[in-house]
């Protein structure tokens, strides 16, 4: 099973800066079967960017991805209000098991 | 428009059994494979099963194994999770998700808001 983990645990950040957070595998994950998702408290989870770097429909481009093998990356160029949650990535590559990172809190500093 | 919308959420002794469904509606529903994913209290997401559009090949996480069951009524556009012998750690907020694509190697791309699953005598 491929294990994601997420860094860091809890980022703290200002609107207006960029934010940076990192989900690395414990083995090779194909850059098409890495996604990020946004979860806000009491609501159900957003798909962010699939593919490691596509964004999905409706997502603002200040959200992006990189990355490949077992380092990925996801940046918010310039946050929001509404961007502060709890960031997961996940592999859906290694099918038929998914596997999630454990989330990245980002916080309002 | 794109919706999903779970049911079946409730509080049930440790050993019992629960059904949980999710109606889909505004997509083809007969097109694309539905997961189930869980959420403990305070926890991160758990991927618990997955069914192809045609409902053959059905796959599980260890966790659940042997007491669950996923299936779906393509005329009535609903994917079922069928929860045997539960037990305090499946307590959860369980959620329903669409695949983006037809196969398995797909993003989830819609959910559902969600249905509160408690185990508790």
């Amino acid at each position: 099973e491929i294990v994601l983990t997420q860094s860091p645990g809890t980022l703290s950040l200002s609107p207006g800066e960029r934010a940076t957070l990192s989900c690395r595998a414990s083995q090779s994950v194909s850059s098409r079967y890495l996604a990020w998702y946004q979860q806000k408290p009491g609501q159900a989870p957003r798909l962010l960017i699939y593919g490691a770097s596509s964004r999905a429909t409706g997502i603002p481009d200040r959200f992006s991805g990189s990355g490949s093998g077992t380092h990925f990356t996801l940046t918010i160029s310039r946050l929001e209000p509404e961007d502060f949650a709890v960031y997961y990535c996940q592999q859906y590559g290694s099918s038929p098991m998914y596997t999630f990172g454990q989330g990245t809190k980002l916080e309002i500093k | 428009q794109v919706q999903l919308v779970e049911s079946g959420g409730r509080v049930v002794q440790p050993g019992r059994s629960l059904r949980l469904s999710c109606a889909a509606s505004g997509f083809t529903f007969s097109t694309y494979g539905m997961h189930w994913v869980r959420q403990a209290p305070g926890k991160g997401l758990e991927w618990v099963a997955v069914i192809p559009y045609d409902g053959d090949n059905k796959y599980y996480s260890d966790s659940v194994r042997g007491r669950f069951t996923i299936s779906r009524d393509n005329v009535e556009n609903t994917v079922f999770l069928q929860m045997n012998s539960l037990t305090a750690e499946d307590t959860a907020v369980y959620y329903c998700a669409k695949t983006l694509g037809g196969s398995y190697l797909s993003a989830f791309d819609v959910w559902g808001q969600g249905t509160m699953v408690t185990v508790s005598s």
